[in-house]
């Protein structure tokens, strides 16, 4: 089946530093990824969508430039949290979505960071 | 405002018992319709699609009413292992991908 995979799993950082995610999508070609946040007990959020080769769009609510999202190829997507702070601790999640309509999303493992 | 509502739970169910999870959505436009099942601090994983004629797997079954915009799982023979959340999620085509908040499942010894 197809797998997106998520890097890294975990991070902990101090407060100020930018911390970089990566999502690929091993086997199929992923022309739309959404990245996702989620809080504790509550549910998936959307962040972004991004689209290969074109900017990402952004939820309301969501800075786009504290969220720096690159989707450079059909493969990959990286989420970057800009000067990170810890009411930015979370759980973050892409997912992938290729050609076919209707089909499923494919999750990443998620990136848990902690920010001290 | 697109919305898709799921009881929260928790649903504490012994094991072997049958349970069965509701959620309706209020985009009328929606046209593809998911169960993910998310363990403890981990990514969801698509469980099963939910087709409009209704469909099987093994102990699940997943139904579609557009009529009434709903969407039910049920699972039969519960074991421990079944122990999740369960998230109901209804693709609205150019509007996106809607999350419900999750149904808590405890399959109790």
């Amino acid at each position: 089946g197809a797998v997106v995979s998520q890097h890294p799993s975990r991070v902990i950082c101090k407060s100020g530093t930018s911390v970089k995610i990566e999502c690929r999508s091993l086997d199929f070609q992923a022309t739309t990824m959404f990245w996702y946040r989620q809080f504790p007990k509550q549910s998936l959020m959307l962040m972004a969508t991004s689209n290969e080769g074109s900017k990402a769009t952004y939820e309301q609510g969501v800075e786009k430039d504290k969220f720096l999202i690159n989707h450079a190829s059909l493969t990959l997507s990286t989420l970057t949290v800009t000067s990170a702070h810890p009411e930015d601790s979370s759980f973050y999640i892409c997912s992938a979505l290729g050609d076919s309509r209707g089909q499923p999303q494919h999750f990443g493992d998620g990136t848990r960071l902690s920010i001290l | 405002r697109k919305e898709v509502e799921q009881d929260p739970g928790p649903f504490n169910v012994p094991e072997g018992a049958t349970v069965a999870f509701n959620c309706t959505y209020s985009n009328s436009a929606s046209q593809s319709f998911f169960w993910y099942r998310q363990d403890c601090r981990k990514e969801p994983k698509l469980l099963m699609s939910v087709y409009s004629s209704g469909n099987e797997d093994g102990r699940f079954t997943a139904q579609l009413n557009r009529a009434s915009q709903y969407i039910s799982l049920l699972i039969r023979d519960s074991k421990l292992s079944d122990s999740a959340t369960y998230l109901c999620v209804v693709n609205g085509g150019a509007d996106g991908l809607t999350f419900g908040k999750g149904t808590h499942l405890i399959i109790q010894p």
